[in-house]
């Protein structure tokens, strides 16, 4: 079955430094969302792509989803210690349920 | 205020006991979804509902159960034939069953069988 590998699993880096977590699928996805856990807390859904090439900003964050519709990326910029939680993206075939990576825990420290 | 909860937030039970996990939800939503997540394993699909009266397995259903006699209620059922129980569930919607629509999820309920 469809399967979403994301890594690194764990990052650690100094506030200001940037941040990058990778996501890659075994088939072709129909779209790709990425969410975040704080620690202790639940997934927020953060933005959602759909379109091959498409790319999209929030503030300090960057999504991209490849040209073969294969495999996504999350980049943050110069961190803050409010970016701290786990990222996880999750990728459809137009089925009827996500596929969920493993995540990526980011540690930020001041 | 709309928005899903889970309850409890915490659950002890012990081996051999059945446990049902409740989720409720008032965003209108017709999707439902159970998750359980093991530290490092990501979010596993447990069981999903796209419509009352319906649902269907998800990756690790074996010893669990669930019901949707209503549109705001997926209960969980936690059966003694689990072999690992101890985890985090989250519940989580979405709009349509579809994975092209945002999941919204619950606090989570941390179930430890002793």
């Amino acid at each position: 079955g469809q399967q979403v590998m994301q890594i690194p699993q764990y990052q650690h880096v100094q506030e200001g430094e940037d941040f990058t977590t990778y996501c890659n699928s075994s088939t072709t996805l129909s779209n790709i969302q990425w969410y975040k856990q704080r620690p202790g807390g639940h997934p927020v859904f953060l933005i959602q792509l759909v379109k091959s090439g498409e790319v999209k900003k929030q503030k300090r964050l960057t999504f991209q989803f490849g040209e073969a519709k294969k495999n996504s990326s999350l980049h943050i910029t110069a961190t803050q210690t409010t970016d701290v939680g786990t990222y996880f993206c999750a990728g459809s075939n137009s089925g009827y349920a996500l596929n969920f990576g493993k995540g990526t825990s980011l540690l930020v420290t001041p | 205020d709309g928005g899903i909860t889970q309850s409890p937030k915490y659950l002890f039970r012990k081996e051999g006991q059945n446990v049902t996990l409740s989720c409720e939800q008032n965003l209108n939503h017709d999707a439902m979804y159970w998750y359980r997540q093991d530290p490092g394993q990501g979010l596993r699909l447990i069981y999903y509902s796209q419509i009352v009266n319906d649902f269907q397995k998800g990756d690790i259903a074996e010893g669990y159960s669930v019901s949707r006699e209503k549109k705001e209620s997926f209960p969980l059922t936690v059966t003694s034939a689990q072999k690992n129980p101890t985890a985090f569930y989250l519940c989580a919607s979405s709009n349509r069953g579809q994975g092209e629509y945002e999941q919204f999820f619950g606090p989570g309920t941390r179930l430890t069988v002793l």
